[in-house]
């Protein structure tokens, strides 16, 4: 039972570059999520999932979007990557919905964008 | 003003010390509480909920005024392995419910 994964781990994209940050769950849950992290900052939220097939904004969704590509997959896509989009960016997933206060996060991956 | 503040730190301390860490936050709607625990360069995780008359679990003890809009953890007989960065985490019961996380206070537990 691995939770959640997300894969790369790191990443160094150069400003216009696109890319797509991909995170997978084996818990069975509904719900995913996709937030950033910055120095001096909370967790914030990007863009969610509360269910397969369905999708909504985050507090700060400009210059993502995203694909849940089925119940346990849900990407994440930077379509020309900007350095304000440089941070560690957290996948996580929980049980039923956004209001489910244990969510179970990925790993993160690092992203850096010069 | 942000919607969950949380002194940074970090609060260096010995092994056995007890610390208290204080959050606020500013909307008055918000209902619910949480704290989460993160080492570093590490994911989130649960460390507990926080309940109006108070909760321990272990060494650790969450208090809520709700008066004052604050929260606070408290760890007694603190350890090495507490060195982490505490999260505060607050959820309105109404509209979308989402949770709102603070930026966090790093501890550091030494020998």
């Amino acid at each position: 039972n691995a939770g959640v994964t997300q894969t790369p781990k790191f990443q160094v994209l150069k400003t216009g570059q696109s890319m797509t940050l991909q995170c997978a769950q084996d818990m069975n849950h509904n719900s995913m999520y996709w937030y950033r992290q910055d120095p001096g900052m909370g967790l914030r939220l990007i863009y969610y999932s509360a269910s397969e097939g369905t999708t909504d904004k985050g507090e700060v969704p400009n210059g993502y979007n995203v694909s849940r590509l089925n119940k346990r997959e849900f990407s994440l896509r930077l379509e020309s990557a900007a350095p304000s989009q440089t941070s560690v960016y957290f996948c996580a997933s929980s049980e039923s919905g956004l209001s489910d206060y244990e969510q179970y996060f990925g790993p993160g991956t690092r992203l850096t964008v010069t | 003003r942000k919607e969950v503040e949380q002194d940074p730190g970090p609060f260096n301390v010995p092994e056995g010390a007890t610390v208290a860490f204080n959050c606020t936050y500013s909307n008055s709607a918000s209902q619910s509480f949480f704290w989460y625990r993160q080492d570093c360069r590490k994911e989130p995780k649960l460390l507990m909920s926080v309940y109006s008359s108070g909760n321990e679990d272990g060494r650790f003890t969450a208090q809520l005024n709700r008066a004052s809009q604050y929260i606070s953890l408290l760890i007694r007989d603190s350890k090495l392995s507490d060195s982490a960065t505490y999260l505060c985490v607050v959820r309105e019961d109404t509209g979308r419910r989402a949770l709102t996380f603070g930026s966090g206070t790093r501890l550091q537990v030494q020998p």
